[in-house]
């Protein structure tokens, strides 16, 4: 069956950096769009960014453009969103989710990680 | 960006009843090469969870989902109708629109027991 596995969140301070993963099991990893969503108590949830089966397309929220980097390595069907200069508001749950062959509807969501950013 | 509206923000249903849930987009969300699908989604989440696909393309359901759930609307309104409300029904509803990048999410809304 299809898993979806978070990993790399943690307490960093403003301005700092984290990279988090999703490693992928059950899937066809290059025949799907993955993204990440992030979920706050106070903005509920929120798209962060998208990548395509190639690696190709690459979309972000306004957000997060210029500080946060998608990307993903097939080979080892896993997902990674690198996190720079990373402030207070980008608190939140982070999940990975699958995009569906028809759309960006997410059928498939890991359990989320927790990014803190406090000093 | 499209902005996804939901109403109400909480909702407090007798079990057996039938709750319904609003979204509005404040644009259409039509699918442009046939206008007559809507980029529309809903999602249930529980305490702890992570969001779980209820409804595709505003009114397919998603294999497995009960067929109490049901969507309707086209173009920019909504609804998420639970036909008879069961106990493990109490969740936080979402919307999403799929039509444009940035996708985006509604509020919310809390379904809860009378």
């Amino acid at each position: 069956q299809v898993q979806l596995v978070e990993s790399g969140g943690g307490l960093v301070k403003p301005g700092g950096s984290l990279r988090l993963s999703c490693a992928a099991s059950g899937i066809a990893f290059t025949d799907y769009y993955m993204n990440w969503i992030r979920q706050t108590p106070g903005k509920g949830l929120e798209w962060v960014s998208y990548i395509s089966g190639s690696g190709e397309t690459i979309y972000y929220a306004d957000s997060v453009k210029g500080r946060f980097t998608i990307s993903r390595d097939n080979a080892k069907k896993s997902l990674y969103l690198q996190m720079n200069s990373l402030r207070a508001e980008d608190t939140a749950v982070y999940y990975c989710a699958r995009g569906s062959s028809g759309g960006s509807w997410y059928g498939y969501w890991g359990q989320g990680t927790l990014v803190t950013v406090s000093s | 960006d499209i902005v996804m509206t939901q109403s109400p923000d909480s909702l407090t249903v007798s079990l057996g009843e039938r709750a319904t849930i609003n979204c509005k987009s404040s644009q259409s969300v039509l699918y442009s090469p046939n206008n007559k699908y809507s980029s529309l989604a809903w999602y249930q989440q529980k305490p702890g969870q992570p969001p779980k696909l209820l409804i595709y393309w505003a009114s397919t359901r998603e294999s497995g989902v009960p067929d109490r759930f049901s969507g309707s609307g086209s173009g920019t309104d909504f609804t998420l109708t639970i036909s008879s409300l069961q106990a493990e029904d109490v969740a936080v509803y979402y919307c999403q629109q799929y039509s444009r990048i940035p996708i985006t999410f509604g509020q919310g809304t809390r379904v809860e027991i009378k």
